[in-house]
């Protein structure tokens, strides 16, 4: 099966606070790859990360940082220091076949709002 | 604006009209991807394109459904006898290769069929 799993719907912090999204995957093949997207309000996804399945290096970009853990099947994300423009839906998603289509597999989303 | 656009971005209609979406990806890129988001879930792959042909499509896409990329270029998608149940986002995405570079999309098409 391929699957991607948010179990967090909705998450409400105030501005400053760190906060952790999880996303676990399920996937048989063994050379995938991993996203996650922004979707503002606006409603266009905005591209934030990818990562292969050979590289478990963690990546800090600015506030944001992504924990892949292939033992646990989890790609999370945090965000430090939280600030409104954060608010959005974020969206991990798998490419857990690299021939062919290359199609992407969502999960249901997580609703941030971040709180001033 | 180089990025990939998607025409229109609203649409509403009555049950048994036929829509079409427009996409235009960016230049460069041969993959067209097109998929379909409903209030509260992620997107749903509904098909994808490598230059003008269609090489894979979702049997999310019913045969009232049709997509086509003439010369490799935009992309539009059809719907005929359109359904309540087909309103919805409808977004489309580019890329080179989606994998080693991540996929674009646009800002998609929301379809309200009353």
């Amino acid at each position: 099966a391929q699957k991607v799993t948010q179990a967090q719907t909705e998450i409400s912090v105030v501005e400053k606070e760190d906060v952790t999204l999880d996303c676990v995957y399920e996937t048989r093949d063994t050379t995938y790859y991993l996203f996650w997207y922004k979707q503002p309000p606006s409603g266009e996804l905005v591209f934030l990360i990818r990562r292969n399945s050979f590289d478990e290096q963690n990546e800090i970009s600015g506030r944001y940082s992504w924990n892949f853990q292939k033992s646990t099947s989890s790609f999370n994300f945090t965000i430090t220091a939280s600030q409104v423009v954060d608010s959005a839906v974020y969206f991990c998603a798998l490419i857990p076949v690299i021939q062919g289509a290359q199609k992407l597999v969502f999960g249901q989303g997580t609703r941030l709002t971040i709180n001033p | 604006d180089t990025g990939v656009s998607q025409d229109p971005r609203h649409k509403i209609t009555k049950r048994g009209q036929n829509v079409t979406f427009r996409c235009d990806p960016i230049s460069e890129h041969n993959r067209l991807y097109w998929y379909r988001q409903t209030l509260g879930q992620g997107p749903e792959f509904l098909t994808y394109f490598q230059n003008e042909a269609q090489l894979e499509k979702s049997r999310l896409l019913s045969d009232r459904f049709s997509a086509e990329r003439p010369k490799g270029s935009f992309s539009t998608l059809e719907i005929q006898r359109t359904e309540q149940g087909d309103s919805a986002m409808y977004l489309c995405a580019s890329s080179l290769d989606a994998g080693r570079e991540g996929c674009y999309f646009g800002p998609g098409t929301r379809l309200t069929v009353l």
